[in-house]
């Protein structure tokens, strides 16, 4: 069965201190792995797509990573309004993600 | 653009009522997928359509709950007799195509909740 664990499931930083967000995952065939943000009482939008082992992208403070085994997103300098429920999914080929619990992020000024 | 839409935004039902849920995908988007996001849970996949097919139907939880999609645009999410554990954000997504490795764009929810 695919599986997506992220951890922590909560992290608190204070602004400008840096840290990793991971997702490890359990699939028969990696199709593709997606990271959304999801602020309160919305939908999840959408940030980046990986698709093979090696591949990183970025968009202002975050950068995206993927290994075989899991994928990493990394938090440069953060901001308050970088604050949101960060989740993961993979899909493996059958037209729908399997999506993890999320990391739930809170900057602090 | 125009991003998805979904509507209502919030609906109070009581159990045992039907209720119809829907939603609107990014105009040219020809796959669209629902979504229930769970108190403390992520998200899980119900049902997805390419065009007006749908092909895996595996994620409705039971048979009180089923989807249609007319004219490859708007879905509607139809849950009969609701019960309370059926209270939860209902999310539609769409994408250019089923092709796996395209992006699936979020609409806002629809939050159930079955008193």
């Amino acid at each position: 069965e695919d599986q997506v664990t992220q951890s922590p499931e909560a992290l608190r930083l204070q602004e400008g201190e840096s840290s990793s967000l991971n997702c490890s995952y359990t699939v028969s065939g990696l199709r593709g792995l997606f990271w959304y943000r999801q602020d309160p009482g919305k939908g999840p939008e959408f940030l980046f797509t990986l698709y093979s082992a090696g591949e990183e992208k970025e968009k202002e403070r975050l950068k995206a990573t993927l290994t075989k085994k899991e994928s990493f997103l990394h938090i440069t300098a953060p901001k308050p309004e970088d604050s949101a429920t960060y989740l993961c999914a993979v899909n493996t080929g059958f037209q729908k993600l399997v999506f993890g619990t999320g990391t739930r992020l809170l900057v602090s000024p | 653009g125009a991003g998805v839409s979904q509507s209502p935004s919030n609906k109070v039902t009581e159990k045992g009522k039907d209720v119809e849920l829907r939603c609107d995908p990014i105009s040219g988007h020809t796959a669209l997928y629902w979504y229930r996001q769970s108190l403390g849970q992520g998200l899980e996949f119900l049902i997805y359509f390419q065009g007006n097919s749908a092909p895996d139907k595996s994620g409705l939880p039971s048979d009180r709950f089923s989807a249609e999609r007319t004219g490859g645009s708007v879905s509607t999410l139809t849950i009969q007799r609701t019960q309370q554990e059926d209270s939860a954000v209902y999310l539609c997504a769409s994408s250019f195509d089923s092709l796996s490795y395209n992006e699936q764009f979020f609409g806002p929810g629809t939050r159930l909740t079955v008193l």
